[in-house]
């Protein structure tokens, strides 16, 4: 079946570092993926989507890359902040592309930031 | 904040007990999801409620039903409750259609079946 999944389950970084979270992906069929942050006792919250025919996204201090051709993709956050520790989440919807009926998240990474 | 918002916060229940979880969606947004979220792990998609009826499932038995309204609030029943149902459900809703596929969880409900 589908399946999202994480490289490292937890990550340590210098306040003011770059950090970098990893994801692989099973469907090459997958053509929409989602990165959530997830805060202690929240619901995930959006960060920043990409679709499969662009190769890299930027938002404010985060990028994503997406690599197809080994089914990777990865979350680049700019001088991290102790705000961005939290669990981060790759997630692909499946389903039709006018309404993602389900979504696959990774384990997620947790992410730790060191004042 | 999301505007989604689900209650209760917490809840213990007794194993074989019954319990149902409840969700109201964005103001606008006609679609509501539910996830299952153990300790540790990510969450697992439970099924999909579209205009009051179920739009997918996920790998989760028929003792995990649910209900849409015409507001577009939800609900989720389980029944004969395991011990392995302790989890964080969560909710999501999002505009189905259109495009759109940007979901907004709330932020949770804590159960634990003891």
């Amino acid at each position: 079946g589908e399946s999202v999944g994480l490289h490292l389950p937890t990550l340590s970084v210098q306040e003011g570092d770059n950090s970098i979270i990893n994801c692989a992906y099973s469907n090459s069929a997958s053509d929409y993926f989602i990165w959530y942050k997830q805060e202690s006792g929240k619901g995930p919250q959006f960060i920043i989507d990409i679709r499969s025919n662009m190769d890299k996204r930027q938002g404010q201090r985060v990028t994503v890359l997406l690599n197809k051709t080994v089914k990777h993709l990865s979350l680049q956050i700019a001088a991290t902040q102790p705000g961005d520790s939290a669990v981060y989440f790759c997630a692909a919807p499946l389903g039709l592309k006018t309404s993602y009926d389900k979504v696959i998240f990774g384990p997620g990474t947790s992410l730790s930031v060191i004042p | 904040e999301t505007g989604v918002t689900q209650s209760p916060t917490h809840l213990i229940k007794t194993r074989g007990q019954q319990v149902t979880l409840r969700c109201s969606s964005q103001s606008g947004h006609n679609t509501v999801s539910w996830y299952q979220q153990a300790l540790g792990q990510g969450p697992q998609f439970i099924f999909q409620y579209y205009r009051e009826e179920e739009n997918g499932r996920g790998n989760f038995p028929p003792r995990f039903s649910g209900l849409q309204f015409p507001n577009y609030s939800s609900e989720l029943n389980v029944n004969a409750l395991e011990l392995d149902d302790s989890a964080l459900y969560l909710c999501a809703s999002s505009l189905r259609g259109l495009g759109s596929t940007e979901a907004f969880f709330g932020q949770g409900t804590r159960l634990t079946v003891v």
